[in-house]
């Protein structure tokens, strides 16, 4: 079983700084997949970021990069020149390939609500 | 424009009168599931499946029921809702790629209160 864990319920960040978001996650599989959600106010789900475990380069979205320790099973992400408009609750989810899961199903954490003030 | 649809998208309910939120995806996606998010549990799987007919129990199937008849529609079904099913429901859909995940795409939601 997989679990995903974010110790941070709620942050803040000054416009225009930069501000990290914890994860941390527990699989036994070799082979898995990491994301990071974001849900504003009007509570769609978008996808940040995807991070294959297989591949050892950080991925970057633009402002958004994640600082992936496979090792420490950790998995933080990174947002630079924080915009008013980032203002959302971020989840980290974790999902191993579908020969093993047979639900496709990610696993989530419990959410960082992100704060951009002006 | 692709995208995956519920409805309602807010539903206020008393115990135990049957309800069924809709979902529809026109992307032509085999794989369908339902999560529900709760506060500081994030988002929990509920039921899912793989393709027309075929349906499975998730995370937390207890209360719920789904069928996929069509392969665009993916509702879910509360028999008999009570207090505990409060919360925020979302649809998800995706191509089934081999051994690759496919992208997952969420609905926008649909808030559901028991009262």
């Amino acid at each position: 079983a997989q679990t995903v864990t974010q110790s941070q319920p709620e942050m803040s960040v000054q416009e225009a700084e930069t501000v990290t978001l914890s994860c941390t996650y527990d699989t036994s599989e070799n082979n898995y997949y990491l994301f990071w959600y974001k849900q504003p106010p009007s509570r769609q789900m978008i996808l940040v970021i995807r991070q294959e475990a297989y591949k050892q380069q950080n991925a970057t979205e633009n402002r958004f990069s994640v600082n992936f320790q496979k090792a420490a099973k950790s998995f933080s992400l990174k947002i630079s020149d924080s915009q008013l408009g980032d203002t959302a609750m971020y989840f980290c989810a974790s999902q191993v390939p579908l020969v093993l899961n047979a639900g496709n199903m990610l696993t989530f954490g419990g959410g960082t609500r992100l704060m951009v003030k002006p | 424009e692709a995208q995956v649809t519920q409805n309602p998208r807010y539903l206020i309910t008393v115990t135990g009168k049957k309800l069924t939120v809709t979902c529809s995806q026109n992307m032509n996606h085999e794989y369908m599931s339902w999560y529900r998010q709760d506060p500081g549990l994030g988002l929990r799987q509920i039921y899912y499946s793989m393709n027309v007919e075929v349906t499975d129990k998730g995370d937390v199937p207890e209360g719920y029921k789904v069928s996929r008849k069509e392969k665009r529609n993916f509702p879910l079904i509360l028999e008999s809702p009570s207090p505990n099913q409060t919360s925020l429901y979302f649809c998800a859909s995706s191509f089934l790629v081999g051994l690759a995940n496919g992208e997952l795409f969420f609905g926008e939601g649909s808030r559901l209160t028991v009262l």
